[in-house]
């Protein structure tokens, strides 16, 4: 089955710890996303990838990296400056960046 | 700055109405529109995607239609049901190539 996975699905970080959280898809999508969901809001853009060994900052980039080494996998790192990093986690792809986006399950951060 | 507004926050309809959930944009500079459902938990599933250039999208019970001088999109439900039960999240892919989403209807519907 051709899909986007996710994990861990729940994270706990404590104060000053990185934190990785992991996306793949099988899809061959070239496009992939990370966005961000505080509850009762609409998702927030963290990062985009139009292909490998590139991507772009969305709205709110400042706390988090990424990388695009492969083209199959977009992991995201929530870093000691991300002040607010409890939150849930998504990861999307699309075949280029004005098609369709698939999304993953999610993972849940919370900081302890 | 563009930004998305869905209304109403929540809507809560008996089993076999027909509902119309409403999304608007203040900037008609948009590349297309897709509408989402999300379930308590669980990632978006795309229901929609509207191209600049279209008026309209149909999938069985759903229709979707954008007016992109008015920076207006609804979607249509046709005779509702539990299962239609969820958030739905219209977004808007704009300038930069970045995805801006609304904060959602929650939908509830009574058996």
């Amino acid at each position: 089955d051709g899909g986007i996975t996710q994990s861990p699905k729940y994270l706990f970080r404590k104060e000053g710890q990185n934190v990785t959280l992991s996306c793949e898809q099988n899809l061959n999508h070239d496009a992939m996303y990370w966005y961000r969901q505080d509850p009762g809001q609409g998702l927030r853009l963290i990062y985009y990838s139009q292909i490998v060994n590139d991507f772009q900052k969305g709205d709110i980039a400042e706390g988090y990296s990424v990388s695009r080494e492969k083209k199959e996998s977009f992991p995201l790192t929530v870093t000691s400056a991300q002040k607010n990093p409890t939150a849930f986690y998504l990861c999307a792809s699309s075949g280029g960046l004005t098609d369709t986006q698939y999304f993953g399950p999610g993972t849940r951060l919370t900081v302890l | 700055k563009q930004e998305v507004t869905q209304i109403p926050a929540a809507l809560s309809v008996p089993e076999g109405e027909n509902l119309v959930l409403n999304c608007s944009f203040t900037d008609s500079a948009i590349y297309n529109l897709q509408w989402f459902r999300q379930d308590p938990g669980k990632g978006l599933t795309s229901l929609l995607l509207i191209q600049s250039s279209q008026r309209e999208q149909t999938s069985g019970r759903l229709n979707a239609s954008l007016d992109k001088s008015s920076g207006r999109s609804t979607l249509y439900i046709a005779a509702s049901q539990p299962g239609d039960s969820a958030t739905y999240l219209c977004a808007v892919l704009v300038g930069g190539f970045k995805t801006i989403f609304g904060a959602g209807t929650r939908l509830f519907v009574k058996a």
